[in-house]
């Protein structure tokens, strides 16, 4: 089954205003990863945060993780059209042979509206 | 520097036939992984290979299904006896070696195999 579950399933908003969107996950983690989809295309990496982090921030955009809860979430402020893309976050998850696996949630379309 | 190279981008084939989609790491990096991702779903691992060793294989099925990364040459999954949904993208992803639990890894543009 998928580690991780996007939260919302689909996001449509307008240009300017900030997108946040939520992952969980289950197991114990080395590190979180996401990446951005566009239609068709293959997954461009955005940001990395480990497991003794907390917030991580890269431009528009800021990704925090809870560990506690199992969760991150990844928020693009002032979004542009170009942000149009589904979303995917991936866990790496812990113990030696499992971190070289990256197991993906099912993902959050974004669409931004002109 | 050109990243991750995947060829064909698109392949169709019917059933019965043979795929075969071959992946070309980027510059340097030493380690494969492919994924399948289904039509509104997410990426699911398949197969994680160094050169000449298949490392993790415990997603891909068991049977029809090979995978390998040779000393010289792209990597190749290999499909055999292809059915209807065995369609779907295939991406191949590479990372450097190095730190082994804190590598990024880089996705090619995928293979979309459409199986008549």
């Amino acid at each position: 089954s998928q580690q991780g579950e996007e939260d919302p399933q689909a996001l449509s908003i307008q240009e300017g205003e900030n997108a946040t969107m939520n992952c969980s996950y289950k197991t114990s983690i080395n590190n979180l990863q996401w990446y951005r989809q566009n239609s068709g295309r293959g997954l461009v990496h955005l940001i990395l945060i480990r497991s003794n982090e907390r917030e991580k921030h890269s431009g528009r955009l800021r990704v925090t993780l809870d560990t506690s809860k199992k969760s991150s979430s990844l928020l693009i402020t002032a979004s542009r059209a170009a942000d149009t893309a589904s979303y995917f976050c991936a866990t790496g998850p812990g113990g030696v042979q499992g971190a070289q696996k990256l197991v993906f949630g099912q993902g959050t379309r974004l669409t931004i509206n002109p | 520097n050109a990243g991750v190279m995947q060829n064909p981008r698109h392949l169709v084939r019917r059933r019965g036939q043979e795929a075969r989609l071959r992946c070309s790491p980027m510059k340097g990096h030493s380690h494969v992984y492919w994924y399948r991702q289904l039509p509104e779903e997410g990426l699911k691992f398949m197969v994680y290979l160094q050169k000449e060793n298949i490392i993790d294989e415990s997603g891909m099925p068991k049977e029809r299904f090979s995978a390998e990364f040779p000393k010289e040459g792209p990597s190749i999954l290999r499909i055999q006896q292809v059915v209807r949904g065995d369609s779907a993208a295939y991406f191949c992803a590479s990372s450097p070696s190095g730190h082994r639990t804190l590598k990024t890894q880089y996705f090619g543009p995928g293979t979309r195999l459409l199986v008549l």
